[in-house]
């Protein structure tokens, strides 16, 4: 089985602190995602990853910065912590596309973040 | 772009009723087609998928079929149990030229089951 895992599940920090949110996964996956979930938005992406030191943003960047060093890992930074930063983050790996269709993401169990 | 509409939630049926949760996309290129769950203060499992037109995914009692003619990809469940309760969000990854499988999620649809 594939398994993604996260740092912590649940975290407090203060505002104005430097968060590291660490993801790791077992199955060589060369994508892996970062997202965050708050109610009423869905599911949005922060930043992704097909390749070790490779990154690309995504939707919601701002405020953000990720670090891929080895294929299995991948990190979330967040410089700077603000109020409006508290939410759940979840990270994902996927293969590469490819020609058989498995490229499905799979997801860590997240990791919920209150920053006041 | 790629986007999924799913029914509006939230939806509560009592143990052993029938479950259909529809989801229609729209998606440049051909898309692999998804169902997550999501179980309270839980990340997302995936549930099951279809890659080509007319696959059936199924799994734990559920089952969806890619339609291509209709582009939908509804969820069915034939009795839910109360265990079911959990969020459920379609999803597509359309390749679209890229290297990555960008997941495009659906809004989600609340189920509750009730003893």
């Amino acid at each position: 089985d594939v398994k993604v895992t996260q740092s912590s599940r649940y975290l407090v920090k203060r505002t104005g602190e430097k968060v590291f949110l660490e993801c790791v996964q077992d199955m060589d996956h060369e994508n892996m995602f970062w997202y965050r979930q708050d109610p009423g938005l869905g599911l949005r992406l922060i930043y992704f990853s097909y390749d070790v030191k490779m990154k690309e943003k995504g939707d919601i960047p701002e405020g953000y910065s990720v670090s891929r060093e080895k294929k299995e890992r991948f990190s979330l930074i967040l410089e700077s912590a603000s109020t409006n930063q508290t939410s759940m983050y979840l990270c994902a790996s996927s293969l590469r596309l490819n020609r058989d269709r498995n490229y499905e993401q799979y997801f860590g169990p997240g990791t919920r973040l209150t920053v006041t | 772009g790629d986007s999924v509409t799913q029914m509006e939630g939230p939806v509560t049926l009592s143990e052993e009723a029938f479950l259909t949760i529809n989801c229609t996309y729209t998606a440049t290129g051909y898309p692999s087609l998804f169902w997550y769950v999501q179980y309270p203060g839980e990340g997302l499992q995936l549930l099951l998928k279809a890659t080509k037109a007319d696959d059936k995914g199924s799994n734990k009692g559920f089952e969806a079929t890619y339609r291509k003619e209709t582009t939908s990809f509804h969820l069915e469940k034939g009795s839910v149990q109360v265990s079911d309760s959990a969020v459920y969000f379609c999803a597509l990854i359309s390749a679209g030229g890229t290297s990555y499988g960008k997941l495009t999620f659906g809004q989600g649809t609340i189920l509750t089951v009730h003893p």
